[in-house]
């Protein structure tokens, strides 16, 4: 069936660069989409959502991205942090329930 | 405000037995919660939704004779994993919607750890 899918597995950074976290999704019908941060051993957090009725959402330190032409959507660190390291995931909107991709998992380095 | 826990946090359990994990939204009501799996290094499935005063939904793949879900009140959901194998042992997290909030957003408790040995 359709899901959420992400281009990298890992991703590494070096603190005080900017991430960029990228994700592709198959159900061009999908109206709204989320990324999570998920710290070891913890729930996933949310960070930012977005509706496919926008393009581009800000928030603190954070801007995602929307390409509904590609089907693609990204999430933008700036001024990466250690505390930003863990595994991100975007999900979907599928039928009122939450259709997750595989996750990224972003290491800072000091 | 929209805080889910869970409990228990951690368990261990032998194989051959039942385990339950509660999921329960402390500051709103909850008509709608969801089960979701999660195995190392891999990404959340969902198992089921839970509805309030009724029966839950399960995806498919998942067998409801296994997972048993009960959503008694508008706080609080249960999944009891019956006959547990080793197989069942994942990190096991509930979400919550906010009966007076927008229908697209759910609210994570902080998993439970299941380890069937």
């Amino acid at each position: 069936g359709e899901s959420v899918g992400l281009h990298l597995p890992t991703l590494s950074v070096q603190e005080g660069d900017n991430s960029i976290i990228n994700c592709a999704y198959s159900n061009s019908a999908s109206d709204y989409f989320i990324w999570y941060k998920q710290e070891s051993g913890k729930g996933p957090q949310f960070i930012i959502d977005i509706r496919s009725n926008m393009d581009k959402r800000q928030g603190q330190r954070v801007t995602v991205l929307l390409n509904k032409t590609v089907k693609h959507l990204s999430l933008q660190i700036a001024a990466t942090q250690p505390g930003d390291s863990a595994v991100y995931f975007c999900a979907e909107n599928d039928d009122y329930k939450l259709s997750f991709g595989a996750g990224t998992t972003v290491t800072v380095r000091a | 405000g929209a805080v889910v826990s869970q409990h228990p946090s951690w368990v261990i359990c032998k194989s051959g037995t039942s385990v339950k994990i509660e999921c329960r939204s402390l500051d709103f009501q909850a008509t709608t919660m969801f089960w979701y799996r999660q195995f190392p290094k891999q990404s959340l499935m969902l198992m089921a939704t839970s509805n309030e005063g009724s029966k839950a939904t399960y995806e498919q793949g998942v067998e409801k004779d296994k997972f048993l879900i009960n959503h008694a009140s508008l706080t609080l959901s249960t999944l009891t994993v019956t006959s547990a194998h080793p197989e069942d042992s994942s990190f096991y997290i509930c979400s919550a919607r906010d009966a007076g909030g927008p229908i697209y957003e759910q609210y994570f408790g902080p998993g439970t750890r299941l380890t069937v040995t």
